[in-house]
């Protein structure tokens, strides 16, 4: 059984580009979270998704971040017009549909240097 | 809501002492908690959680933690350390209807 699978492990973007994050989450999960760590900082809550619903967006930048989970696919973090302040690295968790009291499990997260 | 304390960004003990790493939380109804950990360049593992009944949690690697409700603590803690424990260790706290948040983390280093 797959774990959380996340893709590209590293991705360097110049500012003022495009990111995209992929996040498959574990077979039979419908819950997907996204967590932003800074150097030296712990996680951040961004947002959390069931499919083609966004259940929580209260840790979203409210400017040139968008997550989505659709249907079929991915979910796909997207962070549009990069600043070197979007480095760092970007991790998805996923929860089955009774979230197990909770638990989330981790993919190996998403490298993001912006130059 | 809810928040959660790390006491200590970072701890160093000595091959074979006690670990001792301190997570107190706020929550205003019973909550949910977890301890994971992070080996550097990696995802984060889940190392035990409290949800409901004994207060005493045993994790992987020889791990426990006790939740304490009149102290609002869930300290995780080892009798022995090894080599092998370092890395950075996180708390978090959830609801049954909310996300999971996360402490500051603590990094752990062994001394030989």
């Amino acid at each position: 059984n797959a774990g959380v699978m996340q893709n590209p492990r590293h991705l360097v973007r110049r500012r003022g580009q495009e990111a995209r994050l992929r996040c498959s989450p574990m077979k039979g999960h419908s819950h997907v979270y996204w967590y932003r760590q800074l150097p030296e900082e712990g996680l951040k809550f961004m947002v959390y998704l069931q499919k083609e619903n966004i259940i929580d967006e209260s840790g979203m930048p409210k400017e040139r971040f968008s997550a989505e989970f659709p249907k079929e696919g991915p979910s796909i973090l997207r962070i549009q017009q990069v600043v070197r302040g979007d480095s760092a690295a970007y991790f998805c968790a996923s929860s089955p549909v009774d979230r197990e009291g909770n638990t989330i499990y981790f993919g190996e997260g998403s490298w993001l240097t912006v130059v | 809501a809810q928040s959660v304390t790390q006491l200590g960004s970072h701890v160093s003990v000595s091959e074979g002492a006690l670990v001792l790493l301190r997570c107190n939380y706020s929550s205003s109804v019973p909550p949910y908690l977890f301890w994971y950990v992070q080996y550097p360049n990696q995802g984060l593992q889940l190392l035990l959680k409290y949800t409901t009944g004994a207060t005493l949690v045993k994790g992987i690697n020889g791990f426990e933690a006790e939740f304490k409700k009149s102290e609002t603590s869930f300290h995780l803690t080892k009798p022995s350390a090894h080599m092998s424990d370092a890395a950075e260790y996180f708390c978090a706290v959830s609801t049954s209807a909310s996300k999971i948040i996360f402490g500051s983390g603590t990094r752990l280093s062994i001394r030989p």
